[in-house]
C-alpha cells in the first residue's frame, strides 16, 4: 500500500536554529498538508499546498514557517528560527482529491528544540 | 470556522464489549467526517469516513453514524479487541474541501 514517508523520524535542534522537515507524499496525490501534534494534544492544522502554492494556512503558520515542493516528489517544511514551543510531532499528509478520499499521514518527525 | 468537540477523552472497555466515541461539529456546511486511529509512535490512520448524504456506514466491526440536524457523528466499535487500543480522532473540514480540523482525541483502552 502506498505510504507517505517522512524524514528524519527524530530531530533535536538548538533554539534559534533552522530545521527542514522532509516528506515524500504518495506519488499521484495532488494535495499536501502539514499538521503538528504537541505531546498528548490534538492534531493541529498548519498549512495546505496545492498546485505549487499554499492554499490555506492556520494562525500557527507564521513567518517563521515556509513550505516548498522543490521537485516532483519532496514536500518540505522549514522552520527558520526554532523556539522551545515548536517542539512537537510534525505530520505530513497527502490526498488525491482533497477531502473526498481522506488523507494519508506519514509517521511523523519528532522535533525537540532545546 | 469549524469547531470539533470530541467525547470522552478516555474510555476503558472490557474485551468483547462495544465502544462509542462521539463528536460534534459547528459548521453546518461540513460534508465529510473521517475517523482516524493513532497508535503509539505512528501517524493517524484513516479507519472509516462518512459523507453528508448518508446516515450510517459500516465496515466489519466499525461503524460511523451521522446526524446532520444535530451536527454530531459517532464511531462505534463492536466486539473490541486489545489491538483496538489506541487514540481515536474525529475530524471535519472547516467547510467544503478545506483542510480537516481534528477533535482532541479519545484514548481507548481495551482490557483483556
Amino acid at each position: 500500500e502506498p505510504e507517505v514517508t517522512q524524514t528524519p523520524s527524530h530531530q533535536v535542534t538548538q533554539m534559534g536554529q533552522e530545521v527542514i522537515l522532509r516528506c515524500v507524499p504518495i506519488s499521484n496525490h495532488l494535495y499536501f498538508y502539514w499538521y503538528r501534534q504537541i505531546l498528548g494534544q490534538k492534531v493541529e492544522f498548519l498549512v495546505s499546498f496545492y498546485n505549487n502554492e499554499i492554499s490555506e494556512k492556520s494562525e500557527i503558520f507564521d513567518d517563521q514557517f515556509s513550505v516548498e515542493r522543490p521537485d516532483g516528489s519532496n514536500f518540505t517544511l522549514k522552520i527558520r528560527s526554532t523556539k522551545l514551543e515548536d517542539s512537537a510531532m510534525y505530520f505530513c499528509a497527502s490526498s488525491y482529491t482533497g477531502n473526498y478520499y481522506g488523507y494519508t499521514f506519514g509517521s511523523g518527525t519528532r522535533l525537540t528544540v532545546v | 470556522g469549524e469547531n470539533v468537540e470530541q467525547h470522552p477523552s478516555t474510555l476503558s472497555v472490557q474485551e468483547g464489549d462495544s465502544a462509542v466515541i462521539k463528536c460534534t461539529y459547528s459548521d453546518s456546511a461540513s460534508n465529510y467526517f473521517p475517523w482516524y486511529k493513532q497508535e503509539l509512535g505512528k501517524g493517524p490512520q484513516l479507519i472509516i469516513d462518512i459523507r453528508s448524504n448518508v446516515g450510517e456506514k459500516k465496515d466489519q466491526r466499525i461503524a460511523v453514524t451521522l446526524n446532520k440536524t444535530a451536527k454530531h457523528f459517532s464511531l462505534h466499535i463492536t466486539e473490541t479487541q486489545p489491538e483496538d487500543s489506541a487514540v481515536y480522532f474525529c475530524a471535519a473540514p472547516r467547510s467544503g474541501n478545506t483542510p480537516l480540523v481534528f477533535g482532541k482525541g479519545t484514548r481507548l483502552s481495551v482490557i483483556a
